[in-house]
Parts: structure tokens; C-alpha cells; sequence
């Protein structure tokens, strides 16, 4: 059984730029969460994907979007970057929709906007 | 907004003692409580989760309690160890977007 991977690890760009992140969800899960943790702070909430589409949606503004897979991988988008976008990325894979579902993480993709 | 309150922001134990970390939610619908622990640099780990139809779980060296009527969860970790030293993340549910509310973390440091 494959954990969660996420790529890139790191990444630079400057502000106004767009960049995309992606996620392999965990073998025989079909739900992926997307969170931001800014240094120090717990993750927040992006939104959710489920059997690709939408299933959730936390205080994020509409620049911040995604799309799941039919193999329930998943990306993120963020466009017009700002600099406060700058965080750890964080996908999460679950077996089910919805907050109760255990939900395992991938390793992060550390975003910095310059 | 819901939200989940975190205590306290940082615990210093010495090793071999217990170390117990507090949240209370908002949401009366909440009725999952999972417990995370980030070592720093990595991901968060799932540890221990807790639903609303039990009060009390527990693995190995770790437990948490769950009331529901006032509405808080914790964590408790027996005999620590220099490993157990992480940022530990309690979150709750919220039924009506899908996703979890974390709290801030609670610094645990292990004294040797």
C-alpha cells in the first residue's frame, strides 16, 4: 500500500505568477483535502475533492482552485500569487467524504513567494 | 465562526512523566476528534482519533477523553519519551463544509 506523495517539495515564484501543485492519494482512497499551514499555525482548510468534484470549500478566495483525477490524484492552483500565500502545502487523502474520515497527509510542498 | 481552542501553546514534561493537552470545540454537530503530531519539517501523523459515541480511547501509551457535553477532548500521553517530542495538533469536524477545524498546536518538549 503507497502513502500520499506530493510534488514538488519545494518551490519559488514571485508574486502574480500562478503556479500548480499535485497529490497522489493514498491506494483505496477516493477523497483528497487540500490545507495551508502558514509557519507556526495549524493547517486550514482549502477545500476538498470527491470522485472529482468539489466537496467543500474553506474561507479561500476563488484564485485557489483544483481538480481531482479518475485515479483520485489531485492538484491545486493558485493564481495571482500573493506574498502571504507563501506556506507548506498539504494534501490529505481519506477514504470517504466528509471531516470523518481519518485522513493521512503527504509530505508537503513548501511554497515561497517572492 | 467554528473553532477549536488549543491548550496550552507549549508543555515542557520531564521524561518518564505525563503530558496532557487540552481543546474545546464549538460546533455541537462535531462528532469526530482526530489528535495529530508534527515533528518538525515533516508531515502531521494521525495518533489517536475519538468519536462522539465513546468517551475514552486509548493505544498503548496514549489516551484521549472525549465530553461531549462541555464540549472539550484531550490528550494524554503517559511515561514520555524524548520521541514524543512534537507539535501536537487537535482538530474537530465540522458537519456542514466537510472539513476539520485544527487547533493552534501545543509544543510538547520532552526534558531529559
Amino acid at each position: 500500500e503507497t502513502g500520499v506523495t506530493q510534488s514538488p517539495t519545494h518551490l519559488i515564484k514571485t508574486r502574480g505568477q500562478q503556479v500548480t501543485l499535485r497529490c497522489s492519494s493514498q491506494s483505496g482512497h477516493n477523497t483528497v483535502s487540500w490545507y495551508q499551514q502558514a509557519l507556526g499555525q495549524g493547517p486550514q482548510f482549502i477545500f476538498q475533492y470527491y470522485r472529482e468534484e468539489e466537496n467543500g470549500r474553506g474561507n479561500f478566495p476563488p484564485r485557489f482552485s483544483g481538480l481531482q483525477f479518475p485515479n483520485y490524484s489531485s492538484e491545486l492552483n493558485v493564481n495571482a500569487l500573493e506574498l502571504d500565500d507563501s506556506a507548506l502545502y498539504l494534501c490529505a487523502s481519506s477514504p470517504g467524504w466528509g471531516g470523518e474520515n481519518e485522513q493521512y497527509f503527504g509530505p508537503g510542498t513548501r511554497l515561497t513567494v517572492t | 465562526g467554528e473553532n477549536v481552542e488549543q491548550h496550552p501553546s507549549t508543555l515542557s514534561v520531564q521524561e518518564g512523566d505525563s503530558a496532557v493537552i487540552k481543546c474545546t470545540y464549538s460546533d455541537s454537530a462535531s462528532n469526530y476528534f482526530p489528535w495529530y503530531k508534527q515533528e518538525l519539517g515533516k508531515r502531521p501523523q494521525l495518533i489517536i482519533d475519538i468519536r462522539s459515541n465513546v468517551g475514552e480511547k486509548k493505544d498503548q501509551r496514549i489516551a484521549v477523553t472525549l465530553n461531549k457535553t462541555a464540549k472539550h477532548f484531550s490528550l494524554h500521553i503517559t511515561e514520555t519519551q524524548p520521541e514524543d517530542s512534537a507539535v501536537y495538533f487537535c482538530a474537530s469536524n465540522m458537519d456542514s463544509n466537510y472539513q476539520l477545524i485544527w487547533g493552534a498546536g501545543t509544543k510538547l518538549i520532552i526534558k531529559p
